[in-house]
């Protein structure tokens, strides 16, 4: 079935260890955004790219880090956890970065730091 | 810049009733706008979206929303809700920002439809 797939499904971890979450997808998409959401704040977001190979920051960045080294995939990298990035964290992805496309969401990524 | 308000957070409402969601945006520059739905423990899926022509659109599942420019809104409509409809439903406006697609969400609206 397309569509996007992320890793873990949900994860706890100490403060002050590296994590990286995965996200893959298969739509060919040349555009991937990560967001986090949070209780009363909708989703914000961290990291963006418009296609393999750039990446951009979005509204939350300090403390996380993105790569883009193909289409399919664009992890994010957590480099020291702290207990404010417990969150669930949600990648996207769309045909273009123009505004007005559609994005498709995976399943998030619910993560614990403590 | 620009910013999406939900006022409501919570939307209770009885099965076959109708249900209204309110939107309301603020933008420097002409917007597309959407409406999200998240189901429990799922990611979030477009409902529909507003580009441009006629200022009602439509969903499959009978959902509505319309797009009133000189009020700034974007309020979603259902004439008679299901059970399976209760979710989470967010509100985004999308706009290019220095080179990408920057879509702000509103803070999101928990519809519970009460058998």
């Amino acid at each position: 079935i397309a569509g996007i797939t992320q890793a873990p499904t949900s994860q706890i971890l100490a403060a002050g260890r590296r994590m990286t979450l995965r996200c893959t997808q298969d739509m060919r998409h040349n555009a991937m955004y990560w967001y986090r959401q949070d209780l009363g704040l909708g989703l914000r977001l961290i990291h963006y790219s418009n296609t393999a190979g750039t990446t951009g920051k979005g509204e939350v960045p300090d403390g996380y880090s993105v790569s883009r080294a193909n289409t399919d995939d664009f992890p994010l990298t957590l480099a020291s956890a702290v207990p404010s990035q417990t969150s669930v964290y949600f990648c996207a992805s769309s045909e273009g970065h123009q505004r007005g496309n559609e994005q498709f969401f995976g399943p998030g990524t619910r993560l614990t730091v403590l | 810049a620009q910013s999406v308000t939900q006022l409501d957070s919570q939307v209770p409402v009885f099965e076959e009733a109708p249900v209204e969601l309110r939107c309301n945006y603020s933008s420097s520059v002409s917007v597309y706008l959407f409406w999200y739905v998240q189901y429990p423990n799922q990611g979030l899926q477009l409902l529909l979206k507003y580009l441009s022509g006629s200022t009602l659109v439509e969903s499959i599942n009978g959902f509505e929303a319309e797009f009133n420019k000189s009020q700034t809104s974007f309020h979603l409509r259902k004439p008679s809700v299901h059970i399976s409809d209760t979710a989470e439903y967010f509100c985004a406006v999308s706009a290019l920002s220095g080179g990408y697609q920057k879509v702000t969400f509103g803070t999101g609206t928990k519809l519970q439809v009460i058998p």
